[in-house]
């Protein structure tokens, strides 16, 4: 499974942009990006996932360059409930074992 | 809500106790996955159930064990309780195993062991 690196915290402020950028440098080639959500005392929630490009749903982006090494989540004018923990997964489906590392914690200030 | 719920929501244990955590998984889902997360880490995967049978597990010893039913629910069971097994245990539900299915998870049990 393919290690992934992410900053430990982010702070942003309601109405902007955030970008939070995941390191995959040895991601495989079946390999596919997962970014899930997690509030305090609940368990995650899935936000998006992709292979390459771009894709895009109701709750953000997923840009993945053509090398792959990287994704970047994008979530458009965050407001005070998107402070969460944000995970970044990388794996295939051979793999059943989603490896949580420790995620971005956002932090939405008003 | 994503349909999958846990119970009990709180649990408090002694050391060297059993304890046996539920999970009701989203109707048309026959994979449970249950992971334990520790307080400020991510979660960590501990084993996944497909159709009744183990499907994969992490690294964790033989006294976290399971079960998962014909209705697709799941038990998990920790034998000898330590001190450091107190985390909160979630579980989640998805159409089938692997990576690219979607997993939703039940908001946790806490475990707290004396």
């Amino acid at each position: 499974l393919a290690k992934t690196t992410q900053p430990i915290s982010m702070d942003s402020y309601e109405g902007q942009e955030v970008n939070i950028t995941c390191s995959h440098n040895n991601i495989a080639t079946n390999d596919y990006i997962t970014w899930y959500q997690q509030f305090p005392s609940q368990g995650p929630r899935f936000i998006i996932q992709g292979y390459k490009t771009k894709v895009t749903n109701e709750v953000a982006s997923l840009f993945i360059p053509a090398d792959r090494k990287s994704s970047t989540l994008s979530l458009p004018r965050v407001s005070l409930s998107d402070t969460a923990v944000y995970y970044c997964l990388v794996g295939d489906n051979n793999n059943n074992d989603m490896r949580f590392g420790a995620g971005t914690r956002l932090t939405v200030k008003p | 809500e994503t349909g999958v719920t846990q119970s009990p929501t709180h649990l408090i244990k002694t050391r060297g106790q059993q304890v046996t955590l539920r999970c009701s998984s989203q109707s048309g889902h026959n994979t449970v996955s249950w992971y334990q997360q520790a307080l400020g880490q991510g979660p960590q995967f501990i084993f996944q159930y497909y159709r009744e049978e183990e499907n994969g597990r992490g690294n964790f010893p033989p006294r976290f064990s399971g079960l998962q039913f014909p209705n697709y629910s799941s038990e998990l069971n920790v034998n000898a309780l330590e001190l450091d097994d107190s985390a909160l245990y979630l579980c989640a539900s998805s159409r089938s195993g692997g990576f690219q299915e979607t997993q939703y998870f039940g908001p946790g049990t806490r475990l707290l062991v004396l």
